[in-house]
């Protein structure tokens, strides 16, 4: 029972790169989530997907896109990497996106951009 | 504005000693309320979490957690920890789904031998 699965776990971006951060989870669940991590700062959501087929804004976008690509899968893309997202980013799950559910996070992606 | 605060940005407690972490939060209406635990490496886990009834909620490994309404505070107790308990500890308020979830800023805790 894998969960939530993110891949890259490490990567190193110079300035102005692309890359997109993936997400898988397992649990048949309606809901999925991107949040950054920045210490002293707790988590914060950049998009959200309450279900397959629609991605919304969360508190910080800006530099971000998302692709609900199934319902399995939601991915985050950077498309000209800056320095202020260096950040670890966490991908989560829940079953529906109201509040008596439980979200199940995965392991993160620690991401450098240099 | 809608605020969650953890007051102690890193605790240091003995193996054996009990252990308190604190969470304030400033809402519109009674929240959701949660604790989770994020151990080096790993993603977040919940630990325990409060949406109406008792006030005393009872949560995985040993942790329970205590809604004051009067003190607007939820916080996070253990009678006796584990050097196991090593991690961060985040609290997090909501209202009605989980976009608009607030985390708290994290609480660092180390277990000396």
């Amino acid at each position: 029972n894998a969960g939530v699965t993110q891949t890259p776990k490490f990567q190193v971006l110079k300035t102005g790169q692309s890359m997109t951060l993936q997400c898988a989870q397992d649990m048949n669940h309606n809901s999925m989530y991107w949040y950054r991590q920045d210490p002293g700062m707790g988590l914060r959501l950049i998009y959200y997907s309450a279900s397959e087929g629609t991605t919304d804004k969360g508190e910080v976008p800006n530099g971000y896109n998302v692709s609900r690509l199934n319902k399995r899968e939601f991915s985050l893309r950077l498309e000209s990497a800056a320095p202020s997202q260096t950040s670890v980013y966490f991908c989560a799950s829940s079953e529906i996106l109201g509040m008596n559910t439980e979200a199940f996070f995965g392991q993160g992606t620690r991401l450098t951009v240099v | 504005a809608q605020s969650v605060t953890q007051p102690d940005i890193h605790i240091t407690v003995s193996e054996g000693a009990s252990l308190e972490l604190r969470c304030n939060y400033s809402y519109g209406a009674t929240p959701y309320l949660f604790w989770y635990v994020q151990s080096p490496g790993q993603g977040l886990q919940l630990l325990l979490k409060y949406f109406s009834g008792d006030t005393l909620v009872q949560g995985i490994k040993g942790f329970e957690a205590e809604f004051k309404r009067s003190q607007s505070s939820f916080n996070l107790r253990k009678p006796s920890v584990h050097w196991s308990d090593a991690a961060e500890y985040f609290c997090a308020v909501g209202a009605t789904s989980y976009d608009k979830v607030i985390f708290g800023p994290g609480t660092s805790l180390s277990v000396i031998p």
